[in-house]
């Protein structure tokens, strides 16, 4: 079992839909999660950073985690066309690990 | 925050050859990390970088063929050696700030022909 799993997608949506992105970890010695965005052809964008459980909003982007299920959720409302990219969640503990990453396409 | 630079941006080799990637951030950070990346693929950890001591590498990566220099808390070099084809890839470098956050370079692309 890898430690971080996320679906590879790709996941295409409507413009204005609200997107849900989801990994699963399974090292209870993770504390910290990250979301990075990622455009074609460019290095990896931090998005949001969360340490343990709860929310935390940033414009229309909400990063959640729930340690208790290692669930780690990041949700877009209103998407643009300009979130049109492949999002990878990390974590770390004592390294970083990341999923593999969701490739995700917002149609006009 | 952190602003990482990578040169260069892009690069095609020849087999055989080698090619150091250079990496410089806006502030000091104690961790540096080298990177590569398939197209379409996630992140593959190289080595870690620690100014003042040597390279750490990760299973499958050596320093004969990935050399690293870390000579100040700011910039590393990461030199792919005696070049193949399977070489082509992206190489990232990243920064672990004080708080756990990483920041990435833009990349550098490597063809090897």
């Amino acid at each position: 079992q890898k430690e971080v799993e996320q679906d590879p997608g790709p996941l295409s949506v409507p413009e204005g839909a609200i997107v849900s992105l989801n990994c699963t970890y399974s090292n209870s010695a993770f504390q910290y999660f990250m979301w990075y965005r990622q455009y074609s052809r460019k290095g990896p964008e931090l998005l949001m950073y969360t340490y343990s459980s709860g929310n935390k909003e940033d414009g229309r982007f909400t990063a959640q985690v729930d340690k208790s299920s290692k669930y780690i959720s990041l949700f877009i409302r209103d998407s643009q066309p300009s979130d049109s990219a492949t999002y990878l969640c990390a974590s770390y503990g004592q390294n970083f690990v990341f999923g593999p990453g969701t490739r995700l396409s917002v149609l006009p | 925050s952190a602003v990482i630079s990578q040169k260069p941006s892009r690069d095609i080799c020849q087999r055989g050859t080698s090619l150091t990637i250079q990496c410089q951030v806006d502030s000091q950070v104690t961790m540096m990390f080298w990177y590569r990346q398939q197209p379409g693929q996630s992140l593959t950890l190289i080595a870690t970088a620690n100014q003042g001591s040597e390279a750490t590498y990760e299973s499958g990566f050596v320093i004969d063929k990935f050399p690293i220099s870390r000579p100040n808390l700011t910039f590393s070099t990461l030199t792919v050696s005696n070049m193949s084809p399977e070489d082509s890839s992206i190489y990232l470098c990243s920064a672990k700030l004080a708080g756990h956050e990483q920041y990435f370079g833009p990349g550098t692309r490597l063809t090897v022909t």
